[in-house]
Order: C-alpha cells, then sequence, then structure tokens
C-alpha cells in the first residue's frame, strides 16, 4: 500500500498562516494526493486534491513537489475552527481506494 | 439536508450478538464505503460497493457483511460480535471518477461498544 508520513502534531497562531507536511515517497504516477480534515467527534471532511499542480480552493492550498513525493497543504489565515486531525490520502485511481495515514494534529491558540 | 446519514448514533451491545448498521447517501453517488476508525484514531477502509457491487474488500472477517439494496443504501451487519470491534464506523459515498479525482462525503459515524 502507498504510505504518507506526516508529523503528530502542529500548533499555529490565530489568523497565522499554517503549513502541514506530508511525505509520500512510495508514490505511483496515478496517485492522487487528497487532504481530509476530522474535526473532534465527526467524520472526516474534503479539504482539498491534486495530482501534479499546485491546487487552490475556498479553504486551503496545495503545493506539491516536481517529484511529488511530498506535499503542503496551506491554510492561509488559521480559526479556531481549523483545528482538527489533518489526513493527508494517496488514492489509488485503479482500485478506488484511500489509504489514510496518522494525520497531523492542529492545535490553533488564540 | 444531510448529505449521508448513518443509524444508529451510538450502539453498546454484549460480545457473540449480531447487530446492523445503515447507511443512506441522497448524493446520486455511484459509489458507497465502510471505514473502520479504532481506538488509536487509524481510519481504515472495510468495503466499497459501486451501483451495488463490491468492489472492495479489504481482508475484513467474514463476521461483517455489507449489503447494498440499492445504490443509495450501504448496510453494515456484523455477526458475533467481538471486543475487538468496537470502534467508530463511518460510512462514506463518492461519484465514480473518471480522471479527475473525486471526493468521499462521510456520514458523522457511529460509535460500536462491545462489553
Amino acid at each position: 500500500d502507498a504510505k504518507t508520513t506526516q508529523p503528530n502534531s502542529m500548533e499555529s497562531n490565530e489568523e497565522e498562516p499554517v503549513h502541514l507536511p506530508c511525505n509520500h515517497s512510495t508514490i505511483s504516477g496515478t496517485d492522487y494526493i487528497h487532504w481530509y480534515r476530522q474535526l473532534p467527534s465527526q467524520g472526516p471532511e474534503y479539504v482539498i486534491h491534486g495530482l501534479t499542480s499546485n491546487v487552490n480552493n475556498r479553504m486551503a492550498s496545495l503545493a506539491i513537489a516536481e517529484d511529488r513525493k511530498s506535499s503542503t497543504l496551506i491554510l492561509h489565515r488559521a480559526t479556531l475552527r481549523d483545528a482538527a486531525v489533518y489526513y493527508c490520502i494517496l488514492r489509488d485511481e485503479d482500485f478506488n481506494k484511500f489509504y489514510f495515514g496518522s494525520g497531523t494534529k492542529l492545535n490553533v491558540k488564540p | 439536508d444531510t448529505a449521508v446519514s448513518q443509524t444508529p448514533k451510538y450502539l453498546v451491545t454484549q460480545m457473540g450478538n449480531d447487530k446492523s448498521i445503515k447507511c443512506e447517501q441522497n448524493l446520486g453517488h455511484d459509489t458507497m464505503y465502510w471505514y473502520k476508525q479504532d481506538s488509536k484514531k487509524f481510519l481504515k477502509i472495510m468495503f466499497s460497493y459501486n451501483n451495488k457491487e463490491l468492489i472492495i474488500n479489504e481482508t475484513v472477517p467474514n463476521r461483517f457483511s455489507p449489503k447494498s439494496p440499492d445504490k443509495a443504501h450501504l448496510n453494515l451487519h456484523i455477526n458475533s460480535l467481538e471486543l475487538g470491534d468496537s470502534a467508530v464506523y463511518f460510512c462514506a459515498s463518492s461519484q465514480v471518477a473518471g480522471t479527475g479525482g473525486h471526493e468521499q462525503y462521510f456520514g458523522p459515524g457511529t460509535r460500536l461498544t462491545v462489553t
């Protein structure tokens, strides 16, 4: 299975940018990089995904390294509501599977 | 409107019992999933159905049997419950992907406690 490696936890101040790193050195050419987050006592929530190019949406930006072996989720201005566990996931398109790693617990300080 | 719903939200039962968890999605998606999140918070895919057909079965014990009566529903039946089955079970759905990738929508989870 393709795997991802993320720091266990990170801390940020409210209204500051946050860069959440993810390593996926065994990524294959057909794997998409997805990011989800899970707020306490809730199901995971989609954040963003990409294949090779950097991506932006209303929630975040995704920066993908040129060799695709790592990526960074960027929250431009963290809010208290962004405190969650963030999962970097590789999606196997051939078999339609998502492989969740251990995630990064983001703490946002007021 | 709830996109992916699960019932019940909490389920407490004794070892050896048989129980079911229901899942419904109103998004018109073709693919549905069951995930298990253990006490260490690892999320692991168990099953996936596409248009009522099983497409993923991740070496789950055969005590777990998914049933999809139609593409909007995917239920999970568990026989002979064991202590190790205690976890939060999440249902999810998604469109069948083309080449663009797709997102999954998760339900709120069912916390199963086996005593």
